[in-house]
C-alpha cells in the first residue's frame, strides 16, 4: 500500500524559506504514469494545489506561486521537497503531499495524512 | 485556469435522507472529474473519478454523474459517517489543478 508522510518545521518566520520533505514508501516514485504534488489548506478553507514534479525532475507550478516555490525530487530516497520562499501568514496551512496522474488520465488518489505549518515570529 | 464552484455551500440533511451536491466547471473538463471526502483533520478521500467510478471500497450509496461542466455527486442514503465536507477536483487540463471551494454536509 502506497503511503506518503510529510516531514519539516512546524513554525516558520515570516520572511523566511518554508521547507518540507515527503517521503514515498510502498511504492516508487520512479514510476513513470505518476506525478508528485504539493497541495495545501489554509485553516476552515479548501485545497489549493501548489505545483508538482516527475521523476525526471520535470516540474509544473501554480501560477500564482510560481515565483516562489521550488519542488526538487530526490529518486534515491524516493523523496520530493518543498521549498516556498518569504513566507507569510498568509501562507499558514496544513500542506499535504500526493500523487497523481498525467493530464486528463487520473486525479489525485494518495494524501500525506498532512503536516500543519504556521508562519509567526 | 479551470475554475470549480461546488453548490450549496452548505448542506442540512437528515440520516437516511439523499443529498445531491454540485460542482460546475467554468470550461469543460470531459469527464476528468473527481470527487474527494474530507473529515476533520483527516486528508480528503477519493470517492469518485471519471466522473462516475467509484474508487476502491467506496460504498455503493456513493455516485456521481455528468459531463463537461456539470456535475453531480448523490448520496443515496446518508449515514452518520457521511457527514464531512466534499470537494470535486478537475485533473482535465492542468497545470494548475484545480478544485471547488467545498460543500459542507450537515446533520439537520
Amino acid at each position: 500500500q502506497l503511503q506518503l508522510q510529510e516531514s519539516g518545521p512546524g513554525l516558520v518566520k515570516p520572511s523566511e524559506t518554508l521547507s518540507l520533505t515527503c517521503t514515498v514508501s510502498g511504492g516508487s516514485i520512479s514510476n513513470t504514469n505518476y506525478f508528485w504534488g504539493w497541495i495545501r489548506q489554509p485553516p476552515g478553507k479548501g485545497l489549493e494545489w501548489i505545483g508538482s514534479i516527475y521523476y525526471s525532475g520535470n516540474t509544473y507550478y501554480n501560477p500564482s506561486l510560481k515565483s516562489r516555490v521550488i519542488i526538487s525530487v530526490d529518486t534515491s530516497k524516493n523523496q520530493f521537497s518543498l521549498k516556498l520562499s518569504t513566507a507569510t501568514a498568509a501562507d499558514t496551512a496544513v500542506y499535504y503531499c500526493a500523487r497523481h496522474g498525467r493530464v486528463g488520465q487520473w486525479p489525485v488518489d494518495y494524501w500525506g495524512q498532512g503536516t500543519r505549518v504556521t508562519v509567526s515570529s | 485556469e479551470i475554475v470549480m464552484t461546488q453548490s450549496p455551500a452548505t448542506l442540512s440533511v437528515s440520516p437516511g435522507e439523499r443529498a445531491t451536491l454540485s460542482c460546475r466547471a467554468s470550461q469543460s473538463v470531459d469527464s476528468n472529474l473527481a470527487w474527494y471526502q474530507q473529515k476533520p483533520g483527516q486528508a480528503p478521500r477519493l470517492l469518485i473519478y471519471g466522473a462516475s467510478t467509484r474508487a476502491t471500497g467506496i460504498p455503493a450509496r456513493f455516485s456521481g454523474s455528468g459531463s463537461g461542466t456539470e456535475f453531480t455527486l448523490t448520496i443515496s442514503s446518508l449515514q452518520s459517517e457521511d457527514f464531512a465536507v466534499y470537494y470535486c477536483h478537475q485533473y482535465d487540463n492542468w497545470p494548475p489543478l484545480t478544485f471547488g471551494g467545498g460543500t459542507k454536509v450537515e446533520i439537520k
